[in-house]
């Protein structure tokens, strides 16, 4: 299994740009996250999914648009991007039962705003 | 609202010695999940252990072990025998049982700000 994979590494916006973070996971979880972690500080929730066709927003939503189509992939929209949404963004999953409240995380994406 | 604090912003250790880093919760809730995650220059987050409110017994996991004390809402992490390769950020996380056994529709994450690890060969 590849686990939780995340496209680009790296990439730098201009100011009003559009983009979207690609998050795939093959693990079958139903359960995805979106992360963004800001210098010196821990993870925020921007959005997550309880499986395909159900979104909601978390602590720090605003900016940001997600979709779960399938179970596998869990894009991220950034529309007119902003020096704010400078930061790393994780992506994470895990299952919904007993055993599924350890979360898998991706490698990141690295954003510049300029 | 659940909230996660780690105290010390850096630590550091020599290498072989045995180090704790710190952490505190607040929740009124009486089940629920504690971790900690690794994350090293690389940027990945790895799961270094978890622990079940429930459980009175001390999760370890190697060199790593945890110190969880439930009327405290404390829960240090301890490394023994540290090696270079343990540098790196460690966080610690919250999250609730209520919500997973309830099929509710969060689950996420709750971290602290981290400890900054290094270790001096």
């Amino acid at each position: 299994n590849a686990g939780v994979t995340q496209t680009p590494k790296f990439r730098i916006l201009k100011i009003g740009q559009s983009m979207t973070l690609q998050c795939a996971q093959d693990m079958n979880h139903n359960y995805m996250y979106w992360y963004r972690q800001d210098p010196g500080m821990g993870l925020k929730l921007i959005y997550y999914s309880v499986g395909a066709g159900i979104t909601d927003k978390g602590e720090v939503p605003n900016g940001y648009n997600v979709s779960r189509s399938t179970t596998e992939y869990f894009p991220l929209r950034l529309e007119l991007a902003a020096p704010s949404q400078t930061s790393v963004y994780f992506c994470a999953s895990s299952y919904s039962g007993q055993q599924g409240n350890t979360q898998y995380f991706g490698p990141g994406t690295r954003l510049t705003v300029l | 609202a659940q909230t996660v604090t780690q105290s010390q912003p850096e630590m550091s250790v020599q290498e072989a010695e045995t180090v704790t880093l710190s952490c505190t919760y607040d929740t009124s809730e009486s089940d629920y999940y504690l971790f900690w995650y690794k994350q090293p220059p690389s940027r990945q987050m790895i799961l270094v252990i978890r622990q079940e409110a429930y459980k009175q017994q001390n999760a370890t996991e190697n060199r790593f072990s945890v110190n969880f004390q439930k009327a405290a809402k404390s829960f240090s992490l301890k490394i023994s025998d540290s090696q270079l390769g343990d540098a790196a950020m460690y966080f610690c996380a919250y999250r609730s049982e209520y919500i997973m056994n309830y099929g509710g529709s969060q689950g996420n994450l709750i971290f602290g700000k981290g400890t900054k690890l290094s270790v001096k060969p």
